[in-house]
């Protein structure tokens, strides 16, 4: 059982916009920031959105992240074939001193 | 470019230890904290640990506290995950990743490949 909840899949078609949900609570999303990953399976995680809704270079403007109270989101719009991966959020959690991961929403590009 | 390189994965039995390495380069690694990632089969990511930039402040999931030493050593720039008392549910893909901030808010910007430690009788 994951300390941040996120849908085990989600699904779209090419184009469309899909978003991934992130619910924590206070000693978490509430007080932190979020951050999110993708991984195609079998490779390694990378990052995707930092400090709630930054994208590090390379990331495009199609992804986008957002906060509030204690949940977040990831959209992700104009979806592509690319995008089928796993997605993660993550969060410090003040209450267990360490950082915890959502557990994971597989992305299905129809 | 960044780099970060496991190795030491292994078969090894339960009860038994193992040592994995993290191998950094491309960066000034003695400027950046680093975190231990692991990821058991078909399941999701599970943090472990993070050692600050000059080793002085280390953090543990309670799943591995006290079983588990992160270490590094800045002169060699490689990071290290000391594993005792192993347990089948220890089994996983074991990942460090660069610890890097915005502001005062922390994420992981690269990751290794990974390195897989399989423990079992």
């Amino acid at each position: 059982q994951s300390v941040l909840t996120q849908p085990p899949s989600a699904s779209g078609t090419p184009g469309q916009r899909v978003t991934i949900s992130c619910s924590g609570s206070s000693s978490n999303i509430g007080s932190n920031v979020v951050n999110w990953y993708h991984q195609v399976p079998g490779t390694a995680p990378k990052l995707l959105i930092y400090a709630n809704n930054q994208r590090p270079s390379g990331v495009p403007d199609r992804f986008s992240g957002s906060k509030s109270g204690t949940s977040a989101s990831l959209a992700i719009s104009g979806l592509q074939s690319d995008d089928e991966a796993d997605y993660y959020c993550a969060a410090w959690d003040d209450s267990l001193n360490g950082r915890v991961f959502g557990g994971g929403t597989k992305l299905t590009v129809l | 470019q960044v780099q970060l390189v496991e190795s030491g994965g292994d078969v090894v039995q339960p009860g038994r230890s193992l040592r994995l390495s993290c191998a950094a380069s491309g960066f000034t690694f003695n400027k950046y904290g680093i975190n231990w990632v692991r990821q058991a089969p078909g399941k999701g990511l599970e943090w472990l640990a993070v050692i600050s930039y000059d080793g002085s402040d280390k953090y543990y999931a309670g799943s591995v506290k006290g079983r588990f030493t992160i270490s590094r050593d800045n002169s060699k720039n490689t990071l290290y995950l000391h594993m005792n008392s192993l347990r089948p549910e220890d089994t996983a893909v074991y990942y460090c990743a660069r610890l890097n901030y915005y502001g005062s808010s922390g994420y992981c910007d690269y990751w290794g490949q990974g390195t897989l430690v399989t423990v079992s009788s």
